[in-house]
């Protein structure tokens, strides 16, 4: 069973960096699937922000691109996300999900992690 | 950037019927968008429900069911039970990205 946890901090000051990473277990990060990231602000719904396959390919969301870094590190098996020049509208609760290549979806999720953007 | 549509919010009653549609703010959704459904219960993860349009999920029970209806994807429960109660996201494919739509808020009463 595919297992996902996010890490990282939990407050980011304004202007700063978001840096997150999700560690996967349960499979191969190495598989034939793409390592995404989802977030959600307070009270509201969900927002993908990009993903990357194990190959170094990567898609992001085009509202977000220019801020926004997906890496992987197989070594580790696990992956992560930078997100720069953040503002309050940033704070949320971030998801790493596994992205079926094949079949197009979201089959395993990790719990979440809220960051909030504050000084 | 397209948007996805959902409705806000939706009611069903204990063991009634209820579908959910997911559409475009411009065009018509079609099984090309690999349309996807996620139920997620406050402060949870999303759970997958349905994919490719009508495949379940494993564990997922049989009462509910994905489509097409007209131009929009569709989540239909069938005998809607009190645990059903939750948010519903679709999200869809569009070639390089994905658009979640804004999720539907089931209230069974």
């Amino acid at each position: 069973q595919v297992q996902l946890q996010e890490s990282g901090p939990g407050l980011v000051k304004p202007s700063g960096t978001l840096s997150l990473t999700c560690a996967v277990s349960g499979g191969s990060i190495s598989s034939d699937n793409w390592w995404s990231w989802v977030r959600q602000p307070p009270g509201k719904g969900l927002e993908w922000i990009g993903e990357m396959y194990h190959t170094g390919s990567t898609n992001y969301n085009p509202s977000l691109k220019s801020r926004v870094t997906i890496s992987l590190d197989k070594s580790k098996s696990q992956f992560s996300l930078n997100l720069m020049s953040v503002t309050a509208a940033d704070t949320a609760v971030y998801f790493c999900a596994r992205r079926s290549w094949v079949l197009l979806y979201f089959d395993y999720w990790g719990h979440g992690t809220l960051v909030t953007v504050s000084s | 950037q397209t948007a996805v549509t959902q409705e806000p919010s939706f009611s069903v009653s204990p063991g009634g019927t209820v579908t959910l549609t997911c559409g475009l703010s411009s065009g018509s959704v079609s099984t090309n968008y690999f349309p996807s459904w996620y139920q997620q219960t406050r402060g949870q993860a999303p759970r997958t429900l349905i994919y490719t349009t009508n495949s379940r999920s494993s564990g997922v029970p049989d009462r509910f069911s994905g489509s097409i209806l007209g131009n929009k994807a569709a989540l239909t429960i069938t005998g809607a039970q009190a645990d059903d109660e939750s948010d519903y996201y679709c999200v869809l494919y569009m070639g390089s990205y994905w658009v979640f739509g804004g999720g539907t808020k089931l209230t069974v009463l």
